[in-house]
């Protein structure tokens, strides 16, 4: 069946680097683009990133442009968020969405998210 | 202001019918936009609803059921989310999202109580 699991989060110190990983199975993984998403304790949803089926496109939240990096490898079918320089206001669960053809379509299916803590 | 806002909670009655409403932001068209839109349970990744531009223009999520619709009100600039026959299942918090200015960008979330 259509699935994707997260892996990578933890604790992490202020100012650290942290890499998650979203392995996705059950679909054709270079059809689709892909997005990370992620909700702070207690708030609503924040959309992260995206990156085209193909890599070639990605767009991100102001809020984390310039510190983030969204990556895939369709050999692994893996979709990536390098995040450096983190901050507390970004501890959240990172859930992983599969798109669509292109970015601009929403996302229907999603990870069981993986936790990430910034705290010193 | 935010580009999508909507009400923090609501409560409606099982049987009856919810109406759970996106305001986009003033300047912000909401007929030329797709209103998508996500059901999130405690402890749970959120799920697909649907998808709604117009009446020629939307999509049902994979499984979801009839009772669940969207529709717009344009002299309100929102989207609505529509669910008839409330079960006690359908409390949950619901998201609206739209694609706007190079990015996704979701609404503040609805917290419906079903009682």
């Amino acid at each position: 069946q259509v699935q994707l699991v997260e892996s990578g989060g933890g604790v992490v110190q202020p100012g650290r680097s942290l890499r998650l990983s979203c392995a996705a199975s059950g679909f054709t993984f270079s059809s689709y683009a892909m997005h990370w998403v992620r909700q702070a304790p207690g708030k609503g949803l924040e959309w992260v990133a995206v990156i085209s089926y193909d890599g070639s496109n990605k767009y991100y939240a102001d809020s984390v442009k310039g510190r983030f990096t969204i990556s895939r490898d369709s050999s692994k079918n893996t979709v990536y968020l390098q995040m450096n320089s983190l901050r507390g206001e970004e501890t959240a669960v990172y859930y992983c969405a599969r798109g669509g053809p292109t970015v601009t379509d929403a996302f229907d299916i999603w990870g069981q998210g993986t936790k990430v803590t910034v705290s010193s | 202001q935010a580009v999508l806002t909507q009400p923090s909670s609501l409560s409606a009655s099982p049987g009856a019918s919810a109406s759970l409403t996106c305001t986009l932001r003033s300047g912000i068209n909401v007929g030329t936009y797709r209103i998508n839109w996500y059901q999130q349970k405690p402890g749970s990744p959120p799920q697909y609803l649907l998808r709604y531009r117009s009446d020629s223009d939307k999509q049902q999520g994979s499984g979801v059921p009839s009772r669940f619709s969207g529709s717009k009100d344009v002299s309100a600039n929102a989207g609505i989310l529509l669910i008839s026959g409330l079960q006690s299942e359908d409390e949950a918090d619901y998201y609206c999202m739209i694609w706007h200015s190079s990015g996704w960008v979701f609404g503040g979330g609805t917290k419906l109580t079903v009682l």
